[in-house]
């Protein structure tokens, strides 16, 4: 079993939809969660950290289920230059690597 | 530099031979990762360096490969006798501590073996 696991996609949407992104992981010892973002053949970058509590940075809500080992990622109002492959990430705890998931293709489209 | 700098951006090797991959991290970064992506997949971990502690290298994929990172900072990673299925962007990426920072990415070498 992958210790990351995303639906690969792809999710086709129109400009303006709310679209969202589910990650498991199987380690229930993980303590840091991140969604990061990949353009087309660019390296990845940090999208947000995301919270036990849940975080919002203006169109994209990230939220964590312990419980469930679950964390998901939406996106409102989707625009164009959202178009992306979006990773989940997630670390055990300070000297662990960080383990992707394979990451979620979307397509925003006019 | 400002980021994390990785030499050469591309490089084509011949089926056998030896390469050297080279990442400089963001000053004072003591995580330094190296992971590998092909076409159209997702990363691959191969190796994290934590400041002074024993290197993670439960990712490398077999003997072939190696990797060291001298003083605490330059990582070179190295892929002996190389092998088509080596072909990928090999990505390096620092962070100011393991796990719990964000990981910041250079822009990769991509190694073709031909």
């Amino acid at each position: 079993r992958k210790e990351v696991e995303q639906d690969p996609g792809p999710f086709n949407v129109p400009e303006g939809a709310t679209v969202a992104f589910n990650c498991t992981y199987s380690n229930s010892a993980s303590q840091s969660f991140f969604w990061y973002r990949q353009d087309c053949r660019k390296e990845p970058k940090l999208l947000m950290s995301v919270y036990s509590s849940g975080n919002e940075d203006g169109r994209f809500t990230a939220q964590l289920n312990r419980a469930s080992q679950y964390i998901s990622l939406l996106i409102r109002d989707s625009k164009l230059s959202d178009s992306a492959t979006y990773l989940c990430v997630v670390a055990a705890n300070s000297g662990y690597a960080l383990n992707f998931g394979k990451g979620t293709s979307l397509l925003v489209t006019p | 530099g400002a980021g994390v700098s990785q030499s050469p951006s591309n490089k084509v090797t011949e089926k056998g031979k030896d390469v050297e991959l080279r990442c400089d991290p963001i000053s004072g970064h003591t995580a330094l990762y190296w992971y590998r992506q092909s076409l159209g997949q997702g990363l691959e971990f191969l190796i994290y360096f934590q400041g002074n502690s024993a290197p993670d290298k439960s990712g490398l994929p077999s003997d072939r490969f190696s990797a060291e990172r001298t003083g605490g900072s330059v990582s070179t990673l190295t892929i002996q006798r190389t092998q088509q299925e080596d072909s990928a962007v090999y990505l390096c990426a620092s962070s100011l501590q393991t796990g719990v920072t964000e990981a910041f990415f250079g822009q990769g070498t991509r190694l073709t073996v031909v």
